[in-house]
């Protein structure tokens, strides 16, 4: 069963200390999401990358937050420094975008608190 | 106007009966509609797409789509307590040139024995 893989699946730091997720997309797939979701908000997507090229980051803090696909089964979301209001659920998502559209896999997401 | 609208809910449905979860959405060009469903604590997970206007019935699922409405639903048939989650409606809206999945803040759907 294939599946999105996310590491660290909980991740508690100190405000101001780098935090860096890591996501292992379904091989095969050319689409990439990462996502934010918490209770006020809901789900924000932060970046968006296909055929690892970044296509929309439009929704994420610049001065912070960094997100890479350095190969085709690893992308990166980085916040550098954190801050306590980026407590979050953070989901990254995949999906094989051809001839359609047929949705996306999400993977089980890093729950942060920065304290 | 929010790009992609729920009801927040709950919405309470006996065992049993048909749930009916709504959702609009802002830009007439969309062309993609997803349902999923998220369970407390776990990730959205994928249960129907549909592209166009009229019905798509997948066992006890059926996604409804009025495009001239800008209105997309799902109806949930002989709901089940297992079915009790939150279900996020998913639109892809263009966005620079690119079609970007937007989710809905989701409808908490609970079901009663």
């Amino acid at each position: 069963d294939a599946r999105v893989t996310q590491t660290p699946r909980h991740k508690v730091t100190e405000m101001g200390q780098e935090v860096t997720m890591r996501c292992q997309p379904i091989l095969g797939h050319n689409t990439v999401f990462w996502y934010r979701q918490t209770m006020m908000q809901g789900l924000e997507l932060l970046a968006y990358f296909r055929n690892r090229a970044p296509l929309d980051d439009s929704g994420m803090p610049k001065d912070r937050f960094s997100a890479e696909m350095p190969d085709a089964t690893l992308a990166t979301l980085k916040i550098q420094p954190s801050e306590p209001r980026d407590s979050a659920v953070y989901f990254c998502a995949s999906g094989a975008l051809g001839g359609g559209d047929y949705g996306y896999t999400f993977g089980s997401g890093t729950r942060l608190t920065v304290v | 106007q929010k790009e992609v609208e729920q009801n927040s809910g709950p919405l309470s449905v006996p065992e049993g009966a048909i749930a009916s979860l709504n959702c609009t959405y802002s830009d007439r060009g969309s062309q993609s509609f997803f349902w999923y469903r998220q369970y407390s604590g776990k990730s959205p997970e994928l249960i129907m797409f549909i592209y166009s206007n009229g019905d798509k019935e997948d066992g006890r699922f059926t996604a409804q789509l009025n495009k001239a409405s800008q209105y997309v639903s799902l109806l949930i048939r002989d709901s089940q307590p297992s079915d009790s989650a939150t279900y996020l409606c998913a639109v892809n809206l263009i966005r620079g040139g690119s079609y970007i999945p937007t989710f809905g803040r989701g409808t908490s759907l609970i079901v009663h024995p």
